[in-house]
């Protein structure tokens, strides 16, 4: 597989569920991202990871806990999500943080719907 | 945080003409970068066209241009010859060049539908 792919595509939960959301990058990059993309509302930032290492965290509840455990692959942890947090989930890396290596490449996201 | 505007919601454009998406973006940076993203239906988003604030020549790429006015903080996207391959939405976002995160700033998007 080529690009950046994320699995499931789509995901229904419960409240009380835990779920994870996987990406994983074939790309060589060294940066990875998580965005919440909803109806209407420009793309959230919620979390980068350079080099394994988070370096952003914009504020995120704590019921999302990010994992990285090598440059390719990106986890994102659900648990006792709220109905407000559907969303589509995406994915991006890129080269690095720096500028000139800052184009990021996407997932297709994951639909999540929380009931 | 810096803020990007899309004005238009929706746009439609016939087929084999030429369409303009409004992008503006508040700073007070005089160095960044700014990106044109398209997100077709179902489909992942991908780069269309990148422009260095520094570089005064506008960006493109094939049948795909922008028009920068850095003075008036606007990076409109034209794009010509439409075909119906172009039908996504459009995302215009803004990262400052000084930024050691990478952060992206996106709009709402713009819906481009392309009219046979």
């Amino acid at each position: 597989e080529t690009g950046v792919t994320q699995t499931p595509r789509h995901l229904v939960m419960g409240m009380t569920n835990k779920k994870s959301l996987k990406c994983e990058q074939h790309l060589g990059h060294n940066a990875m991202y998580w965005y919440k993309q909803s109806a209407k509302k420009p793309l959230e930032l919620m979390f980068v990871y350079n080099f394994k290492e988070q370096t952003e965290n914009n504020s995120v509840p704590s019921r999302f806990s990010p994992e990285c455990p090598n440059s390719s692959h990106l986890f994102l942890h659900l648990h006792t999500l709220q109905p407000e947090d559907s969303a589509l989930y995406l994915c991006a890396s890129s080269q690095g943080t720096a500028s000139g290596q800052d184009t990021q490449y996407f997932g297709p996201g994951t639909r999540l719907t929380v009931l | 945080a810096q803020t990007v505007t899309q004005s238009q919601p929706e746009m439609s454009v016939q087929e084999a003409e030429t369409v303009t998406l409004s992008c503006t973006y508040d700073t007070s940076e005089s160095d960044y970068y700014l990106f044109w993203y398209k997100q077709p239906p179902s489909r992942q988003m991908i780069l269309v066209i990148r422009q260095e604030a520094y570089k005064q020549q506008n960006a493109t790429e094939n049948r795909f241009s922008v028009n920068f006015q850095k003075a008036a903080k606007s990076f409109s996207l034209k794009i010509s010859d439409s075909q119906l391959g172009d039908a996504a939405m459009y995302f215009c976002a803004y990262r400052s060049a000084w930024d050691t995160g990478n952060q992206f700033y996106f709009g709402t998007g713009t819906s481009l539908t392309v009219i046979p």
